[in-house]
């Protein structure tokens, strides 16, 4: 079983503090998604990344994705109370007809203003 | 910006019911998933399916699950007698293609509640 563990669990920011999340497996993946959870919402994407080592960004957002591509990271600058949600990675399997995403365990992030 | 319908969004059921799920994809996609989440747990794969079959199913996926694309627009998950263990968060998502690429448009969900 393809497992995606992420840390921490729970965080608790004040508004402009930078935080990391962490995203980590034994299994390779071909790609990794971050997805971004609120209360009672399905997970809406926020970016894929494909190959290891990449590293994109999303205004004060950064995600890398590990050389070995069983892991990333998600790394926030100057925290805003609207980044207060689950963050939840995916990993998508080589191979495959099905384009199932294995989803981590989650990160709940709190920014206080 | 096109988005992943689902209905209800709050459905109570008593144990041993049918119940059906109701989701209405994006018009262009291929792939079509359920998913669901238990209050407190991650998302869990259920079902994916292209192509008018089923592609890949979990364990969790067992005979009492079905699914559905009966006039190319709606996607439904029945579950034919529900257990109070039923209850969740069920998901629909879609995509395009190479959704290890591209990744999934998620619905805003189903809240099933089993009693």
């Amino acid at each position: 079983t393809q497992l995606l563990e992420q840390s921490p669990q729970f965080l608790s920011i004040q508004e402009g503090e930078n935080l990391t999340v962490y995203c980590n497996s034994s299994s390779v993946f071909s790609s990794l998604q971050w997805y971004r959870q609120e209360p009672g919402e399905g997970p809406v994407l926020l970016v894929t990344v494909v190959t290891g080592g990449e590293v994109k960004k999303l205004k004060r957002l950064t995600f890398q994705f590990g050389d070995a591509r069983k892991d990333s990271s998600l790394h926030i600058t100057a925290a805003q109370p609207g980044d207060t949600g689950l963050y939840l990675c995916a990993g998508g399997r080589y191979g495959g007809a099905t384009n199932k995403l294995i989803f981590g365990t989650g990160t709940l992030l709190a920014v206080q203003p | 910006e096109p988005e992943v319908t689902q209905t209800p969004s709050h459905q109570v059921t008593q144990m041993g019911q049918e119940v059906i799920l109701r989701c209405v994809p994006i018009s262009n996609h291929l792939y079509f998933y359920w998913y669901r989440q238990i209050l407190g747990q991650k998302v869990e794969f259920l079902v994916s399916f292209y192509n008018n079959e089923i592609s890949e199913k979990s364990e969790i996926f067992d005979d009492q699950f079905s699914v559905e694309r009966p006039d190319g627009s709606n996607f439904t998950l029945k579950i034919r007698s529900t257990k109070l263990e039923d209850s969740a968060m069920y998901f629909c998502a879609s995509s395009e293609l190479g959704a290890r690429e591209f990744g999934y448009t998620f619905g805003s969900g189903t809240r099933l509640t089993v009693v």
